[in-house]
């Protein structure tokens, strides 16, 4: 089952542009990571964000965590037409390295 | 480096048969996680491996097993398909505590 929810499902916007995507979970968590799937390929890895961080920054890529909210954004600044994918929330819990993924936002980025 | 190989790409099955899938992580990650992805349930975490033994396990019948190899590469293997069986799977590997690498996946159709 899923940990959570993911929104928007779907953003569309301008190159250019940032996009911001929403997501919120259920359970206590070690961490929170961020992944993108290209057109039902392998996901890749984008960030990892512990529980005990608020905020991490990488390249165009800021994803900030409020665990007392259990919810977390990711925010990509001035968008490209590659960025144009399937977003993914995971949570880490527990021992091990089992994740539970959110919903996804589809994101489109048009010239 | 190399990164997460999974075989085959793409298998079609019929009903009621088995069908093994095959991981190869990246060196040196003894973590080996599966996932399947369908359009209604979205990503799933099936099971994770470290170091030979199944550390987590997710909530699928026994039909879906697994196993690791002492060289870290994992296979699965379904028994008695089921039409509902057609999804992506995915692979991936990780140091612990870290982001997962993903394999770009095996799609399995059955019919």
């Amino acid at each position: 089952s899923q940990q959570g929810e993911e929104d928007p499902q779907a953003l569309s916007i301008q190159e250019g542009e940032n996009a911001t995507m929403n997501c919120s979970y259920k359970t206590s968590i070690n961490n929170l990571q961020w992944y993108r799937q290209n057109s039902g390929r392998g996901l890749v890895h984008l960030i990892l964000i512990r529980s005990n961080e608020r905020e991490k920054h990488s390249g165009r890529l800021r994803v900030t965590l409020d665990t007392s909210k259990k919810s977390s954004s990711l925010l990509i600044t001035a968008s490209r037409a590659a960025d144009t994918a399937s977003y993914f929330c995971a949570t880490g819990a527990g021992g091990g390295n089992k994740l539970t993924f959110g919903t996804g936002t589809q994101l489109k980025v048009e010239l | 480096k190399a990164g997460v190989t999974q075989t085959p790409r793409y298998l079609i099955k019929t009903r009621g048969q088995q069908v093994t899938l095959s991981c190869s992580p990246i060196s040196g990650h003894r973590s080996v996680s599966w996932y399947q992805q369908t359009p209604g349930q979205g990503l799933q975490f099936l099971f994770e491996y470290f170091s030979e033994t199944q550390r987590n396990k997710g909530n699928f019948p026994g039909r879906f097993s697994g196993r690791q190899f002492s060289n870290s590469r994992s296979e699965m293997n379904v028994s008695t398909l089921e039409l509902g069986d057609s999804a992506l799977y995915l692979c991936a590997s990780s140091l612990v505590g870290d982001g997962y690498t993903f394999g770009s996946g095996t799609r399995l159709t059955v019919v």
